[in-house]
Parts: structure tokens; C-alpha cells; sequence
């Protein structure tokens, strides 16, 4: 079935460095890929969506590009900032199939200190 | 954007009770919710899917006879946890999807936190 995998955290940085949180993802139609972030203590918000390849998905600073050819969606900011900390979920939907849950990746944890 | 609220935030109840959450789609249409169970720093786990005016579909191992679930509305889901016990604390959190949006993108309730002593 489809799935999502996430690199294992947690990701520690200090503030204005690189990110970049790999996803890949194996699905056998054609999926909308998702990143939401998830704040202590709140639910998820959605971060950005892509929902064709070489769709670019870009919001507050975070990009990620949909990769067919690579089945991947890694997400990047160029300068991270200490209000960035915060659980970051991959996550896959199979467009054919309307109404279906969305299939998350297991999280990555974000710390920035400054 | 679309709205998800959810209701309580918190809750803490003694062991045996019930308790009922609320999810609301605010300002779209729900014809499917799910509600998500999440423990401390892991990702969400799918309990079921709700759709208006029919019975939730419910994934492996999730008792539907504990958790009951209804979706009177459009706008509406509850999750009910019924005779509660320690072992049902834990964050759960619904999601709705906005018919209208191809991409089948849901949206998020803030959670709701769940103690029982």
C-alpha cells in the first residue's frame, strides 16, 4: 500500500541555518503530497501541498518540490528561526481515491535555538 | 482558509464516564471527517472515517463499540469515548475534508486533550 517515510529526528539548529527534512514517499496512483506542522500542544496546520510532479509548494519561507522521478517532497528553508520548532509531518493523499485518509509519514521534530 | 474548530480542548474525567468531542467544519461542508489518535511524540493513527449520514468506517483494532461516532451534519462529527479509562488518555484530533478542493486536502481541529484518572 502507499506510505511515507520521513527522516528520523530530531533535527537541531541554530537560527538562520539550513533546513532540509527528506521525505520519499511509494504510492501506486497519482498522489498530492502534503507537509503540515504541528505547534505543542495544537493540532496540524498545513504548511504547503503539491499536487503534480514538479509542482514547487512554498509557504512562510518553506519550499518543497514534487519529485516523481525520485518519489520524494523534501522540505527546505533557507534561514530557520527559533518560532520554526515544531513537529513537521510528510504526508500523502491518493487523489483517485476521494475521502480516504491522508497517510502520514512518523514526524520529524524541529529544535532552532537561537 | 477552511476552519476546523473542536470542542472541549481539554478534558479530564473520572474512569467509567463518557465523554463526547466536538468537530465542526466552520466555514465549508464536511462530507467526510476522521478522527486521528495521537500519543506523546508519535505521528497521528488513523481511528475512522465519518461520513454524513452514514455509519464511520473504522480502521483495525479500534472499537467501535467505545468509540462511537456520528456525523448528523455536513458541519458536524462528535466522537464519543464511552465508559472511559486510563489507557484512553491521549490526544485525538479530527480533520475535514473540503469536498470542493481536488486535491483531497483535509483540515485540522486544534486536538483535544484527554485525561482520565
Amino acid at each position: 500500500g502507499d506510505s511515507v517515510t520521513q527522516m528520523e529526528g530530531p533535527v537541531t539548529l541554530s537560527e538562520e541555518a539550513f533546513l532540509t527534512i527528506n521525505c520519499t514517499y511509494t504510492a501506486t496512483g497519482y498522489p498530492s503530497l502534503f507537509w503540515y506542522v504541528q505547534y505543542p500542544g495544537e493540532g496540524l496546520q498545513l504548511l504547503l501541498k503539491a499536487t503534480k510532479a514538479d509542482d514547487k509548494g512554498s509557504n512562510k519561507g518553506f519550499e518543497a518540490t514534487y519529485r516523481k522521478e525520485t518519489t520524494s517532497f523534501h522540505l527546505e528553508k533557507g534561514s530557520v528561526q527559533v518560532s520554526d520548532s515544531a513537529v513537521y509531518f510528510c504526508a500523502l493523499s491518493d487523489r483517485g481515491q476521494a475521502g480516504t485518509a491522508l497517510i502520514f509519514g512518523k514526524g520529524t521534530t524541529l529544535s532552532v535555538s537561537s | 482558509g477552511a476552519v476546523v474548530s473542536q470542542h472541549p480542548s481539554r478534558v479530564i474525567c473520572k474512569s467509567g464516564t463518557s465523554v463526547k468531542i466536538e468537530c465542526r467544519s466552520l466555514d465549508f461542508q464536511a462530507t467526510t471527517m476522521f478522527w486521528y489518535r495521537q500519543f506523546p511524540k508519535q505521528s497521528l493513527m488513523l481511528m475512522a472515517t465519518s461520513n454524513e449520514g452514514s455509519k464511520a468506517t473504522y480502521e483495525q483494532g479500534v472499537e467501535k463499540d467505545k468509540f462511537l461516532i456520528n456525523h448528523a451534519s455536513l458541519t458536524l462529527s462528535t466522537l464519543t469515548v464511552t465508559s472511559a479509562h486510563p489507557e484512553d488518555s491521549s490526544f485525538y484530533i479530527c480533520s475535514a475534508r473540503d469536498s470542493r478542493v481536488l486535491s483531497n486536502e483535509q483540515f485540522f481541529g486544534p486536538g483535544t486533550r484527554l485525561t482520565v484518572l
